[in-house]
């Protein structure tokens, strides 16, 4: 079955300073994984995916992530935080076939201190 | 351009009232579709899916049944809500390039 581990339910960072969201998953064969961000009452929006092209995935908003197949991590940065980049982020995976159902992490809620 | 829809935005039902709640997709055919619902504290649980009229998978026993009348279609019902139901659910749908796009979600407060 596959699990999906996000560390750390809150990060808070000043304006500016490095963003380093950390994800960690379970899965039996080569996963799909992706990165989702949600505003306050809002749907979820995608801020990248990997689908095994290559290991440095660049997504929306100047955040990327990296696949580390040893690790079984697909951490979520993001050199320079900014103010809208506040919200909460969600890390998934999937499979490659059949329904390819999200199984998603608990959520990181990003605070950006001025 | 492909949009998801979902209706009503915010919903406010008493105890044991029904429920449903309204998912569609434009501008593409045959969709795998999906509701989720997101609850405090408890992150985002897949409910249903459904890769075709008609075809319903359910993940999770629960209060909860749904259906896919028509092609871009899915709908969430209950027939008696329970207050474990408030939660905020949310439909996606899944493209050509095996990622979920998700609508913008309805507010559902059981009291």
């Amino acid at each position: 079955a596959q699990s999906v581990t996000q560390l750390g339910s809150h990060v808070s960072v000043s304006e500016g300073a490095l963003v380093l969201l950390r994800c960690n998953y379970s899965s039996s064969v080569p996963p799909y994984l992706f990165w989702y961000v949600q505003y306050p009452n809002q749907g979820l929006q995608l801020l990248l995916k990997y689908t095994s092209a290559a290991t440095l995935v660049k997504g929306i908003n100047g955040f990327e992530a990296e696949f580390k197949k040893s690790e079984t991590s697909f951490h979520l940065t993001k050199p320079s935080a900014h103010m809208s980049d506040a919200a909460e982020y969600f890390c998934a995976v999937s499979g490659l076939r059949g329904a390819q159902k999200l199984v998603f992490g608990q959520g990181t809620r990003l605070t950006i201190n001025p | 351009s492909q949009t998801i829809h979902q209706w009503p935005a915010t919903l406010v039902q008493p105890v044991g009232s029904p429920l449903s709640l309204e998912c569609t997709v434009e501008g593409t055919s045959n969709p795998n579709l999906y509701w989720y619902r997101q609850a405090a504290g408890r992150g985002l649980q897949l409910l249903f899916y459904s890769v075709g009229i008609g075809q319903i998978s359910s993940e999770v026993p629960q209060n909860l049944s749904a259906s896919r009348p028509q092609d871009r279609q899915f709908i969430l019902s209950s027939k008696k809500l329970l207050l474990s139901d408030s939660g905020f659910y949310l439909c996606a749908w899944l493209t050509g390039t095996d990622t979920q796009y998700f609508g913008p979600g309805t507010r559902l407060t059981v009291l």
